[in-house]
């Protein structure tokens, strides 16, 4: 089955670690995002990518880091400046040829800095 | 960015059909409008789109005012599995961000 597999489900990290969450996706799809949401909230974009070794900031990218060195990976880096990193992270894909294309989501990763 | 506005929650009985509504009053001509849900410690899931027709696929049934400005997603027969946060969003062309406001909590009683 296609779909979006974030890893892991659960991390736990000190504060001051930077953290990779991994997020791939076999839908071949060009575009793929990283959103954050806090207890209760909805969903911020911290990054996106329309294509391979190319991306673009969100509304709160600060403290964050992507790479797309492949189509169908785009790993993301909580760093160390990230001031409340304590959050679910998801990631989503779509088809990037048709703006109306839906975005396929994962299960997200629950992240937990103390 | 065009925005949309949500009740916070709504409550439904079970088998009983669940009208979500959704204002966005500033809605540009190119802009889809997107519903998606989310449950409890997943991912959003993607239920349904249009543009300016009435839409109906196996989950939902959308349906767009004429002026656009609001629309209504449509659960027929709710059952206990459609308890969730349904987000009502607005994607224009050429553009990848796409944002998430805090949707609309359904709870479906049995």
């Amino acid at each position: 089955d296609g779909g979006i597999t974030q890893s892991p489900k659960y991390l736990f990290r000190k504060e001051g670690q930077n953290v990779t969450l991994s997020c791939e996706q076999n839908l071949n799809h060009d575009a793929m995002y990283w959103y954050r949401q806090d207890p209760g909230q909805g969903l911020r974009l911290i990054y996106y990518s329309q294509i391979v070794n190319d991306f673009q900031k969100g509304d709160i990218a600060e403290g964050y880091s992507v790479s797309r060195e492949k189509k169908e990976s785009f790993p993301l880096t909580v760093t160390s400046a990230q001031k409340n990193p304590t959050a679910f992270y998801l990631c989503a894909s779509s088809s990037g040829s048709r703006v109306a294309s839906p975005l396929h989501f994962g299960n997200g990763t629950r992240l937990t800095v103390t | 960015d065009a925005k949309t506005t949500q009740p916070n929650s709504m409550e439904s009985n079970e088998e009983e059909p669940v009208h979500l509504p959704c204002n966005h009053s500033t809605i540009s001509g190119t802009d889809y409008i997107h519903w998606y849900r989310q449950l409890p410690s997943q991912g959003p899931e993607y239920v349904i789109h249009g543009l300016t027709s009435n839409v109906n696929n196996r989950m939902a049934s959308l349906a767009i005012a004429e002026d656009r400005k609001s629309s209504t997603l449509i659960l027929h027969r709710a059952t206990l599995r459609d308890a969730a946060v349904y987000y009502c969003i607005l994607r224009a062309s050429n553009d990848y961000k796409l944002s998430f406001g805090a949707g609309t909590t359904v709870t479906v009683r049995a």
